[in-house]
């Protein structure tokens, strides 16, 4: 079993569509939870960043972790074109800047 | 303020030869990370350096090897390069050690073995 899992997609949907992404884990010892976008031919970006159990909203982004099931989740809210990208969850057991354990990546595209 | 570079952008090798890539971290960020991204795949770590110590490392063999310069700069090497070293080699940056951090990934080099 992969520590980390990730559906890969791709998943399509509608410009203004609420976006759902996932990712499981197996280790129980990641405290430090990630979502990453990255851009055709570019290097991840950080998007949210989360420590332990819990919801963060920034902006359209909003992200969530339930340490009791192991599964974190990133949905966007009012999706644009400009989400076109791969969503890459990542996780720690030590901190951000620490060894991060990445998940295969969704492809999104959102059409107008 | 400059972000992470990389150097090459791309490049093409031959199964058996040597690689060296090269990464500028983001000004006064004291860690660097590499990580090798397969195609369709995410980043796997393949080694941290923290004040040019390495500082952990992934499950990579030892002929990949790394560098970090007194101004935090960084190398990493691949001797007798496999066709499946063929990926995306991304260099992160930290600011320092610490739980809060993130790293910040440059825009990664492109190594292509035949």
């Amino acid at each position: 079993q992969k520590e980390v899992e990730q559906d890969p997609g791709p998943l399509s949907v509608p410009e203004g569509a609420i976006v759902s992404l996932n990712c499981t884990y197996s280790n129980s010892a990641f405290q430090y939870f990630m979502w990453y976008r990255q851009y055709s031919r570019k290097g991840p970006e950080l998007l949210m960043y989360t420590y332990s159990s819990g919801n963060k909203e920034d902006g359209r982004f909003t992200a969530q972790v339930d340490k009791s099931s192991k599964y974190i989740s990133l949905f966007i809210r009012d999706s644009q074109p400009s989400d076109s990208a791969t969503y890459l969850c990542a996780m720690s057991a030590q901190g951000g800047s620490e060894k991060l354990v990445f998940g295969k990546g969704t492809k999104l595209t959102v059409n107008p | 303020e400059t972000g992470v570079t990389q150097s090459p952008t791309h490049l093409i090798k031959t199964r058996g030869q040597q690689v060296t890539l090269r990464c500028s971290s983001q000004s006064g960020h004291n860690t660097v990370s590499w990580y090798q991204q397969a195609l369709g795949q995410g980043p796997q770590f393949i080694f941290q350096y923290y004040r040019e110590e390495e500082n952990g490392r992934g499950n990579f063999p030892p002929r990949f090897s790394g560098l970090q310069f007194p101004n935090y700069s960084s190398e990493l090497n691949v001797n007798a390069l496999e066709l499946d070293d063929s990926a995306l080699y991304l260099c992160a940056s930290s600011l320092d050690r610490g739980v809060g951090d993130t790293q910040y990934f440059g825009p990664g080099t492109r190594l292509t073995v035949l």
